[in-house]
């Protein structure tokens, strides 16, 4: 695709629920991360992939937050068993290849818990 | 660990006048530096990167990046701020490892007419 794509771009959840949120990296794009940036703030690691092997999972905050990439392109970050503090903007970036800096990131899911 | 500090959380300039973003880091081992730019509502956009190549970084839209060792330094400058300017700004680390970035908490510049 032409960008990194996140949908939703809002979700609105209550306290308890499940969500998954979704992320499309640019076709051909061997790196996928996730990062969780709340207001005000700097983004924050959570995890990230290399095809569809993850890397790197230390960032995840507990074991209530899990994200897989089963195909090697889409990603999936799910957070069970929602709580307010992981209100946030959620993240996706993508990069050509595993040793390349330059990172493309998505516009983002505001996940809002009530 | 890798670690970057903004100096500065908000600077603000008016147009045509120069910009410093200020940014230290802390790494055991030469790093990988960067800095992101984040417009309003848009994702984020890497400006400039230094791996160890050369000290002078250029980036994009006239900004430019100095690395200094014997100050743990890499900030961010351009000599004429245009109101397009105006944004958030990140300071970055990559870890040993190539794996993940860690960003700094962020400078928001603001540009006056």
């Amino acid at each position: 695709g032409a960008g990194v794509s996140q949908s939703p771009r809002y979700k609105v959840t209550k306290r308890g629920q499940d969500v998954a949120l979704r992320c499309d990296p640019i076709s051909g794009h061997v790196s996928l991360y996730w990062y969780r940036q709340a207001l005000g703030q700097g983004p924050e690691f959570l995890t990230y992939f290399n095809y569809e092997a993850q890397q790197d999972k230390s960032g995840l905050p507990n074991d209530r937050f899990s994200a897989e990439r089963p195909e090697g392109s889409i990603s999936t970050l799910t957070i069970q068993r929602t709580e307010q503090r992981d209100s946030a903007m959620y993240r996706c970036a993508s990069s050509l290849a595993a040793t390349n800096e330059k990172l493309f990131f998505g516009s983002g899911t505001q996940l809002s818990v009530l | 660990a890798q670690s970057v500090t903004q100096l500065d959380s908000h600077v603000s300039v008016s147009e045509g006048t120069p910009v410093l973003l200020r940014c230290n880091y802390s790494s055991s081992y030469s790093p990988s530096l960067f800095w992101y730019v984040q417009h309003p509502n848009k994702g984020l956009q890497l400006l400039l990167k230094y791996t160890s190549a050369a000290t002078l970084v250029k980036g994009i839209n006239g900004f430019e990046a100095e690395f200094k060792k014997s100050e743990t330094s890499f900030h961010l400058t351009k000599p004429s701020a245009h109101m397009s300017d105006a944004a958030e700004y990140f300071c970055v680390v990559r870890t040993l490892g190539r794996g993940k970035l860690i960003f700094g908490q962020g400078t928001e510049l603001s540009v006056k007419p």
